[in-house]
């Protein structure tokens, strides 16, 4: 089993759908978790952080997430062209002394 | 505010010549510093991480090394670079793992390279 597991996508909604990314987990004391936004041909940006279980709003985000279960996931609502990018889920994993530990991403197109 | 300037921005070098690029950050004390590659459709790797000057941590066996030698700089360095060498390069900071804070903490990453081996 992978550290941190993504669909790697492409998934595609339509413009001001809710688009759906999740991400699972085997560190079961992992504690800190976040998600990233990364445009074609730039870095990674820090969009959410969530440290605790249920769902933490910022604007059109929401980051949901469940340890019990090892799975956090990220909302986007009202989706624009704009949000067309990859998003990458990382856990801070505590056996391996505080290290982030990436998924592969998940592509995202938002049509139009 | 920190900020972290990574350059160049893209870079072209032929197979065989030597390689440095170099990451500075401001606004922060004693980070703990990344060096990152990504393959063209592929995820991240870690290659390098550091917790002090002078304190370099590799994470997979290759063609490249890294140094530290002040507190907020680091540098990824290659004597000979081969084609598998090409790809985005990425420096991120992160508050120092080790306390107890740190488990918080994201990474914070710069622009990138650009690395084409030709």
């Amino acid at each position: 089993q992978k550290e941190v597991e993504q669909n790697s996508g492409p998934l595609s909604v339509p413009e001001g759908a809710i688009a759906s990314l999740n991400c699972t987990y085997s560190d079961r004391g992992s504690q800190s978790f976040f998600w990233y936004r990364q445009y074609s041909g730039k870095s990674p940006e820090l969009i959410m952080s969530i440290y605790s279980n249920g769902d933490k709003e910022d604007g059109r985000f929401t980051a949901q997430l469940n340890k019990a279960s090892q799975y956090v996931s990220l909302l986007i609502r009202d989706s624009q062209p704009s949000d067309s990018a990859t998003y990458l889920c990382a856990v801070v994993h505590y056996n391996q002394g505080g290290k982030l530990i990436f998924g592969q991403g998940t592509e995202l197109s938002v049509k139009p | 505010s920190q900020t972290i300037h990574q350059w160049p921005a893209t870079l072209v070098q032929p197979v065989g010549s030597p390689l440095s690029l170099e990451c500075t950050v401001e606004g922060t004390s004693n980070p703990n510093l990344y060096w990152y590659r990504q393959a063209a459709g592929r995820g991240l790797q870690l290659l390098f991480y550091s917790v002090g000057i002078g304190q370099i941590s590799s994470e997979v066996p290759q063609n490249l090394s890294a140094s530290r030698p002040q507190d907020r700089q680091f540098i990824l360095s290659s004597k000979k670079l081969l084609l598998s060498d090409s790809g985005f390069y990425l420096c991120a900071w992160s508050v120092q793992f080790g306390r107890v804070s740190s488990y918080n903490s994201p990474l914070h990453f710069g622009n990138g390279t650009r690395l084409t081996v030709t």
